[in-house]
């Protein structure tokens, strides 16, 4: 079983839609990271989180660290936001080491 | 700031033949990664450093080498190709590490034959 477990695999939506991305993990950890991958290749950071809850733009991220589950949600979301999606997490006893989700593949069709 | 560069950005290989994928940061990171993206995986760490003159193996160090002799720069080696190693890689740095934000590199496609 992966240590850090993304659903869904593939998302498919309609402009305009909600859109949730989970992550679940089954080890303690200091931080979680969301990234985005585009579909040219490039990986960017999108939020750290520890606690709580974070927004950028239309972009929010909340986590639970009793329940080892993160959300990431996109909101009025749009063809651009087409990307993979992928969730890391940083171990308690990790300096260096993050474990990587498989990422969520996300289509917005207009 | 060119934030973290990497070259080539794809390259044919043929089984056996040696080549050096270099990776290049301008934000003075103390900390940089090599990674492996194969289809339908997370990013695998291959080698890690934690400053100048300094490497250390990550969960999938076999058939690859590294150095670290700028801050700026971290090369990976592949002495032999092999077909496995067919995959997109990519180099990340971050300031220091516990779990700090990486800055990825745009990636580089290798092809073994």
């Amino acid at each position: 079983k992966n240590e850090v477990e993304q659903s869904p695999q593939n998302l498919t939506a309609q402009e305009g839609e909600f859109i949730t991305i989970n992550c679940s993990y089954s080890v303690g950890i200091s931080a979680l990271h969301w990234l985005q991958q585009h579909p040219g290749g490039g990986i960017v950071s999108l939020f750290m989180l520890s606690s709580g809850k974070k927004k950028h733009g239309r972009l929010i991220a909340t986590i639970n660290i009793q329940e080892k589950h993160s959300s990431l949600h996109i909101t009025a979301s749009h063809p651009r936001d087409s990307a993979v999606y992928i969730c890391a997490v940083c171990p308690m006893d990790s300096n260096y080491q993050l474990i990587w989700g498989a990422g969520t593949k996300l289509i917005i069709k207009p | 700031n060119a934030g973290v560069t990497q070259t080539p950005k794809f390259r044919v290989l043929k089984t056996g033949q040696s080549m050096t994928l270099l990776c290049a940061q301008d934000m003075n990171h103390e900390y940089m990664y090599w990674y492996r993206q194969d289809p339908g995986m997370g990013l695998r760490l291959i080698h890690y450093s934690v400053g100048e003159g300094t490497t250390a193996k990550g969960e999938v160090p076999d058939g690859y080498n590294v150095s670290r002799l700028k801050k700026q720069n971290f090369l990976l080696g592949l002495e032999s190709a092999a077909p496995s190693q067919t995959s997109v890689y990519f180099c990340a740095s971050s300031y220091i590490s516990r779990g700090e934000t990486q800055y990825f590199g745009p990636g580089t496609r290798l092809l073994v034959l």
